[in-house]
């Protein structure tokens, strides 16, 4: 069963408009969470983190983390077609704090069109 | 420069003939973990250690082995390597957490693996 679920898109908009990607998680112990990009036949990179409720900015990038409802999601403003990739959600899980097991959604393929 | 190394990069096999992927990590991370992506499937954690001599296993830990003599490397051993096994690869590592910048986790390159 999956633990941490994704569209897989691909999700398509305009350049300089609002990317909004989701992720729902059913791991209830799960304590932080993590975006990370993708490219095309590389590896992983880490976009953001979140642990606390709430939102989280970094530049153009926002991590939104609600406990509650189980949901994360991450919005990408002033999209450009670079931000073109695979955005992967992932959890880290519940066996203690720094327990270091990760569960990662399927990802989204996001694309950006000029 | 802080970096994560595989290798080999591409491999060709065939079943049953045992392999080692090599993963090295120069950051002294405590951290480090291996994952298998598949189309469809995402990036699923194979094993992971938190420090020399301490490994666990992740989601799918069937069909592999690991060890951890020494902080910077963490080889992944497949004893009998089986068609169900081509996929890519990537080893990991990161640092304890607790501050900004130990919860990122620095993938290496990847490490494509056919077996036939």
């Amino acid at each position: 069963q999956k633990e941490v679920e994704q569209n897989s898109g691909p999700l398509s908009v305009p350049e300089g408009a609002i990317a909004s990607l989701n992720c729902t998680y059913s791991d209830r112990g799960s304590q932080s969470f993590f975006w990370y990009r993708q490219y095309s036949g590389k590896s992983p990179e880490l976009i953001m983190f979140i642990y606390s409720n709430g939102d989280k900015e970094d530049g153009r990038f926002t991590a939104q983390l609600n406990k509650a409802s189980q949901y994360v999601s991450l919005l990408i403003r002033d999209s450009q077609p670079s931000d073109s990739a695979t955005y992967l959600c992932a959890g880290e899980g519940s066996r203690g704090p720094g327990t270091y097991k990760y569960i990662f959604g399927t990802g989204t393929r996001l694309k950006v069109l000029a | 420069e802080a970096q994560v190394t595989q290798n080999p990069r591409y491999l060709i096999t065939v079943t049953g003939k045992k392999l080692t992927v090599t993963c090295s990590q120069n950051m002294n991370h405590e951290y480090m973990s291996w994952y298998r992506q598949d189309p469809g499937l995402g990036l699923r954690q194979i094993y992971y250690s938190m420090n020399v001599e301490v490994t666990d296993k992740g989601d799918v830990p069937e069909g592999y082995k690991v060890s951890r003599k020494e902080k910077r490397n963490f080889p992944l051993i497949l004893e009998s390597p089986s068609p169900n096994q081509t996929s890519l690869y990537f080893c990991a590592s990161r640092g304890p957490g607790g501050d900004l910048g130990s919860y990122e986790q620095y993938f290496g390159p990847g490490t494509r693996l056919t077996v036939t």
